[in-house]
């Protein structure tokens, strides 16, 4: 049984270019969210998508964007980056539109420079 | 908006003592979640609990549900170097979609 799959594990890119990040569930999850971990910090929540739409939003800026896909999974995408998207990009799985008894992938650590 | 205070920040212990934590909030949780998370990886699910005055263990790991609904406690018994770590409590905001995560307490163990 897959947990959640992060890819890729670490990225580094230059100021003003744009990333994108990919997040596969655990398998019988339908629900995806995405958190940003600054270094020292809590994770913050950043948006949710379930049903292939974007349930709910973090106070993020539109530079931040996603997808999901039918089969569930999904991609987060940085446009614009700055110095301080620099962070550890977590992505969690569960079931049925709600953020609960979330399970989260390894990260994907991303460094701006 | 909803927040979650974890004290202690951190704790340095010697391995074999009994190590206890706390997370309040200045507003009700439905529900409250222990994480721990290691170093450059993702934080990983302990214990969930549900009900005030909850009680659940979880090998050497008991958590409580404070019966205010707003505070919960992470107690971890005979502590071993494995345990060290970041330990994050978590709840759900209203509506249930996103996770609200505390400060964290920082745990080392020292053999």
């Amino acid at each position: 049984d897959a947990g959640v799959t992060q890819s890729p594990t670490h990225l580094i890119k230059t100021r003003g270019q744009q990333v994108t990040l990919r997040c596969s569930p655990k398998s019988g999850h339908d629900t995806v969210s995405w958190y940003q971990q600054a270094l020292g910090q809590g994770p913050q929540f950043i948006f949710q998508y379930y049903e292939e739409e974007e349930r709910q939003r973090g106070n993020f800026p539109d530079r931040f964007s996603g997808h999901q896909f039918p089969n569930y999974s999904s991609e987060l995408n940085v446009n614009a980056l700055l110095l301080g998207d620099s962070a550890l990009y977590l992505c969690a799985s569960s079931l049925g539109g709600l953020g609960t008894e979330a399970f989260f992938g390894q990260g994907t650590r991303l460094t701006v420079v | 908006g909803q927040q979650l205070n974890q004290s202690p920040q951190s704790m340095f212990i010697q391995e074999g003592e009994d190590v206890s934590m706390n997370c309040t909030s200045s507003s009700i949780f439905n529900t409250w979640l222990w994480y721990k998370q290691d170093p450059g990886e993702g934080p990983v699910l302990l214990i969930a609990l549900y009900k005030a005055g909850e009680l659940t263990s979880n090998g050497r790991l008991t958590a409580q549900f404070g019966i205010t609904r707003k505070d919960s406690f992470l107690n971890i018994s005979a502590s071993i170097p494995s345990d060290v770590g970041i330990y994050f409590c978590a709840g759900p905001s209203t509506g249930f979609q996103k996770l609200v995560f505390g400060t964290g307490t920082r745990l080392l163990v020292s053999p």
